[in-house]
């Protein structure tokens, strides 16, 4: 089945500068890529997401790229500010609509002020 | 917007007991699933079920049942509660769609069980 890692685990940046997650899976049939920001205490909720017919998506201060040959993809923020701090869960999936999400173990993102 | 609703946000349960832990939603979503998450582990699939009266076993069902009598409602049961049970308990619905379509979660706000 489909295997899902993400890095850093952690990862703390100054308030304006940038932040990347990067993921990585393993099934070449994935074809749909979330990525899920939870707040502390909050239910995780959908930030971003890209299908594998698309090598970058962008929202704002949000972007995510897809390199499907290498089989990753990857969250970008931008100018970041403290209410950017949470975990983000990468999230890979395939086929049609009844198909699972597979997600990663998450990442702490902390931005200082 | 969807709801997706668990019925209890913390919950203090002993070894043995029977647990029910309810969800339900109310966009006529066909697929549900039941996730725990746990410190470094993520986001871990229990259970999810397609359709009424489907259930597919996920990548740690042991210990775990479900039950899904009506369409808005997802019940993910623990037969004998054990402390390695202790964890947050996350339901999540998702309108089915073919492929092309967006397939993204709407999560609940997540149970806090605790066995003791």
């Amino acid at each position: 089945g489909e295997n899902v890692e993400q890095h850093p685990s952690t990862l703390s940046v100054q308030e304006g500068d940038s932040a990347v997650i990067k993921c990585t899976y393993s099934d070449s049939a994935s074809n749909y890529f979330p990525w899920y920001k939870q707040e502390l205490g909050k239910r995780p909720q959908l930030i971003i997401d890209i299908r594998s017919n698309v090598g970058e998506k962008k929202d704002q201060r949000i972007a995510v790229t897809l390199n499907k040959t290498a089989k990753h993809f990857s969250l970008h923020i931008t100018e970041t500010q403290p209410e950017d701090s949470a975990v983000y869960f990468c999230a890979a999936s395939w086929g049609s609509g009844n198909t699972p999400l597979v997600f990663g173990k998450g990442t702490r993102l902390s931005v200082i002020a | 917007d969807v709801k997706v609703t668990q019925s209890s946000r913390y919950l203090v349960k002993r070894t043995g007991e029977k647990v029910f832990l309810e969800c339900v939603q109310d966009m006529d979503h066909e697929n549900m699933f039941w996730y725990r998450q746990d410190p470094g582990l993520g986001l871990r699939l229990i259970y999810f079920s397609y359709d009424v009266k489907m259930k597919e076993k996920g990548d740690i069902p042991e210990g775990y049942s479900v039950s899904r009598e009506k369409k808005e409602r997802f019940s993910l049961i623990l037969e004998s509660a054990s402390t390695n049970q202790t964890s947050m308990y996350l339901c999540a619905s998702r309108l089915h769609r073919g492929q092309g379509q967006r397939r993204g979660y709407t999560f609940g706000s997540g149970t806090r069980l605790t066995v003791v």
